[in-house]
C-alpha cells in the first residue's frame, strides 16, 4: 500500500499568513495526488486534483504543486474560513489511500 | 446541483448486517464510477470500495473484502453498500462519493455504530 505522510500534523497560523502543507508518498506516484478540506462536522471538499489542477468554485488562494513523492498544498493569505483539516489522497494504485491530515488552526 | 444523500445507518450488533444506500441526483449517474469512503470517530478518511459506471468492476480494501458488497442501480440513480459480519472496527461515518479518480462530490455521511 502507498503510505502518504502529511506534515505538520498541526499548523498554527494567524489569518493573513501564507502557508504550505506537505504530503509525501512512500513511492513515486507521478501527479496522482488530490487535496481535500474538511471542516468540523462537514463532509470533505475537493480542493485540488492531480497535484496542481484547480477545481471550479474553489478560491484561487489554494494551489498545489509537486510530482513523484513530494507534494505541497499552498494557501495564500489564510482566511478565517480556511481553518480546518486538510487531507491528501493518492489515486496511483489500489487501495486508494489518504494521508492522516494536517489541522490548520488559529494561532 | 449534484446531491448525494446516504441512508440506512444506525446501531448494529457485531456479526450482523446492514445495508447503506446513496441516492444521487444532479448528474448522469450511469456515466460515473462511485465509491464509499469512511471515517471512524475522530480519525482520518479511509477508502472502502469503488464501483465502475456500469457495475461491471468492483474494488475493495482488504479489510472489508468478502464482507462488504458495493452495488448500484443506474435506473434508480442509487448506490449501495451491503455490510455483513460487521465488526466494532467498522464503526464509522460512511460517505458516498462520486469517483472521477478524485472524489469530486461527497454526501453528508451516515453513521454506522457496531456495538453490542
Amino acid at each position: 500500500d502507498i503510505v502518504l505522510t502529511q506534515s505538520p500534523a498541526t499548523l498554527s497560523v494567524t489569518p493573513g499568513e501564507s502557508v504550505s502543507l506537505s504530503c509525501r508518498a512512500s513511492q513515486g506516484i507521478s501527479t496522482s495526488i488530490h487535496w481535500y478540506q474538511q471542516k468540523s462536522n462537514e463532509s470533505p471538499r475537493l480542493l485540488i486534483k492531480f497535484a496542481s489542477q484547480s477545481i471550479s468554485g474553489i478560491p484561487s488562494r489554494f494551489s498545489g504543486s509537486g510530482s513523484g513523492t513530494d507534494f505541497t498544498l499552498s494557501i495564500n493569505r489564510v482566511e478565517s474560513e480556511d481553518f480546518s483539516v486538510y487531507y491528501c489522497q493518492q489515486s496511483y494504485s489500489l487501495p486508494l489511500t489518504f494521508g492522516s491530515g494536517t489541522k490548520l488552526e488559529i494561532k | 446541483e449534484v446531491q448525494l444523500v446516504e441512508s440506512g445507518g444506525g446501531l448494529v450488533q457485531p456479526g450482523r448486517s446492514m445495508k447503506l444506500s446513496c441516492a444521487a441526483s444532479g448528474f448522469t449517474f450511469s456515466s460515473f464510477a462511485m465509491a464509499w469512503v469512511r471515517q471512524a470517530p475522530t480519525k482520518g478518511l479511509e477508502w472502502v470500495a469503488s464501483i465502475s459506471y456500469d457495475g461491471g468492476n468492483t474494488y475493495y480494501r482488504d479489510s472489508v473484502k468478502g464482507r462488504f458488497t458495493i452495488s448500484r442501480d443506474n435506473a434508480k440513480s442509487s448506490l449501495y453498500l451491503q455490510m455483513d459480519s460487521l465488526r466494532s472496527e467498522d464503526t464509522s461515518t460512511y460517505y458516498c462519493a462520486k469517483d472521477t479518480v478524485s472524489f469530486d462530490y461527497w454526501g453528508q455521511g451516515v453513521m454506522v455504530t457496531v456495538s453490542s
